[in-house]
């Protein structure tokens, strides 16, 4: 069946401009997480979602960024205000509830910011 | 909190030579153990979990890994390795009762005939 897709693949945006990133988890897999991979942090954490709730969301790094998922599928992460330090490829990933540990990855959206 | 380190950014090797990636974690309670495995160009992979039970885990293009709960490693080995092993090897772990995975930084692994 079909991945974990993500949209755009690439994103170039002017510092200060707000960007929306787009999930599309496995159908059927009701947890979906968000990560960043940076040159300067490697593989981070940024939110966790089971169903439209979010439980966690300790690993974003600040108000600018935050994130919403609808009908228990598509997730947005919204980067408002970007910075520079924003530039990352940001992952996401789904997993079935009853096997949380397995999380399937998307390709990344690469974002940078000039 | 917990953490991952993996101590070798980059790993040469000849094709059909052994290889070990490092991974060492700490946390203070239990743990869930991961290698994942990022090919070019590609999204990141599952290559071998160690959830419970034996120790030592196997995937299915012949890489293994072994948690040592003594040494709070979860080194990644193969005893014969081909060009097409050419990625990027992240270690990952999962606290129980939390969601996220915690990554290492990677180990670079180059393959070369």
């Amino acid at each position: 069946g079909a991945g974990v897709s993500q949209s755009p693949s690439n994103k170039v945006t002017e510092k200060g401009k707000d960007v929306e990133l787009r999930c599309d988890p496995i159908s059927g897999h009701t947890a979906l997480y968000w990560y960043r991979q940076s040159l300067g942090q490697g593989l981070e954490f940024l939110i966790y979602f089971q169903g439209n709730s979010a439980p966690d969301k300790s690993g974003l790094p600040s108000d600018r960024f935050s994130a919403e998922r609808t009908g228990g599928s598509v997730s947005t992460l919204t980067i408002q205000r970007t910075q520079q330090e924003d530039s990352a490829v940001y992952l996401c990933a789904s997993s079935l509830a009853a096997i949380e540990y397995e999380q399937y990855f998307g390709p990344g959206t690469r974002l940078t910011v000039t | 909190a917990q953490s991952v380190t993996q101590l070798d950014s980059q790993v040469p090797v000849f094709e059909e030579a052994p290889v070990e990636l490092r991974c060492n974690y700490s946390s203070s309670v239990s743990v869930y153990l991961f290698w994942y495995v990022q090919y070019p160009n590609q999204g990141l992979q599952l290559l071998l979990k160690y959830l419970s039970g034996s120790t030592l885990v196997e995937s299915i293009n012949g890489f293994e890994a072994e948690f040592n709960k003594s040494q709070t490693s979860f080194h990644l080995r193969k005893p014969s390795v081909h060009i097409s092993d050419t990625a990027e090897y992240f270690c990952a772990v999962r606290i129980t009762g939390r969601r996220a995975l915690t990554f290492g930084s990677g180990t670079r692994l180059q393959v070369q005939p």
